[in-house]
């Protein structure tokens, strides 16, 4: 069975743009979650995604978004880039609510 | 505010030692404990995943965990350098509304 997939693995934005990051759940696994992940301040969560319904949201700024397509399928967007989004952002995939499976991550530096 | 607490090491063994590593937890409704081990530079691999006191083994790794002392650890036994990572515990309440709340990790370096 294949595993958590993310796109794109690496990206390189100036401060202001926005990004969009994909994540495709192992097969069969309907809630998504994301992480943020920095030397300073460990792993943060984001968002989860159950379903295509929002259900759970970290302490981040309005500027992080996200959303589940049918297929479980997952984005999350940051507008209006800072450099202190430079970050591993990854997802996460769970079968029962309980044990994630993290994918490799996309690494975002803002420059 | 939940917390999971970890030391940040680095915790040194020599090879073929038993490694142990902590974890103290702050929500005493917390149901489910897991451990992960991340090499630097990839994500997070989950090793473990406990729900009752006392002892859960897998191979060379036993997690245990007490539930009355806050507290949850992973013990790695036979150390081999492939195990040197970082190794985070992460906290979850009961049902699907919870979100796990993670360690800052601590550093395993597993000698020759």
């Amino acid at each position: 069975k294949a595993g958590v997939t993310q796109t794109p693995r690496y990206l390189i934005k100036t401060r202001g743009q926005q990004v969009t990051l994909s994540c495709s759940p192992i097969s069969g696994h309907r809630s998504v979650s994301w992480y943020q992940q920095t030397p300073g301040q460990g792993l943060q969560f984001l968002f989860e995604y159950f379903s295509e319904t929002q259900r759970n949201k970290g302490n981040f700024p309005g500027r992080f978004s996200g959303r589940q397509f049918s297929n479980s399928r997952s984005e999350m967007n940051v507008s209006t880039l800072e450099l202190g989004d430079s970050a591993l952002y990854l997802c996460a995939s769970s079968l029962n609510l309980d044990e994630q499976f993290f994918g490799p991550g996309t690494r975002l530096t803002v420059l | 505010q939940k917390e999971v607490e970890q030391n940040s090491g680095p915790l040194s063994v020599p090879e073929g030692a038993i490694a142990s590593l902590n974890c103290t937890y702050s929500d005493r409704v917390s149901q489910s404990f897991f451990w992960y081990r991340q090499y630097s530079g990839k994500s997070p691999e989950l090793i473990m995943s406990i729900y009752s006191n006392g002892d859960k083994e897998d191979g060379r790794f036993t997690a245990q965990l007490n539930k009355a002392s806050q507290y949850v650890s992973l013990l790695i036994r036979d150390s081999q350098p492939s195990d040197s990572a970082t190794y985070l515990c992460a906290v979850k309440g009961s049902g699907g509304s919870y979100i796990p709340t993670f360690g800052r990790g601590t550093s395993l370096i597993v000698h020759p």
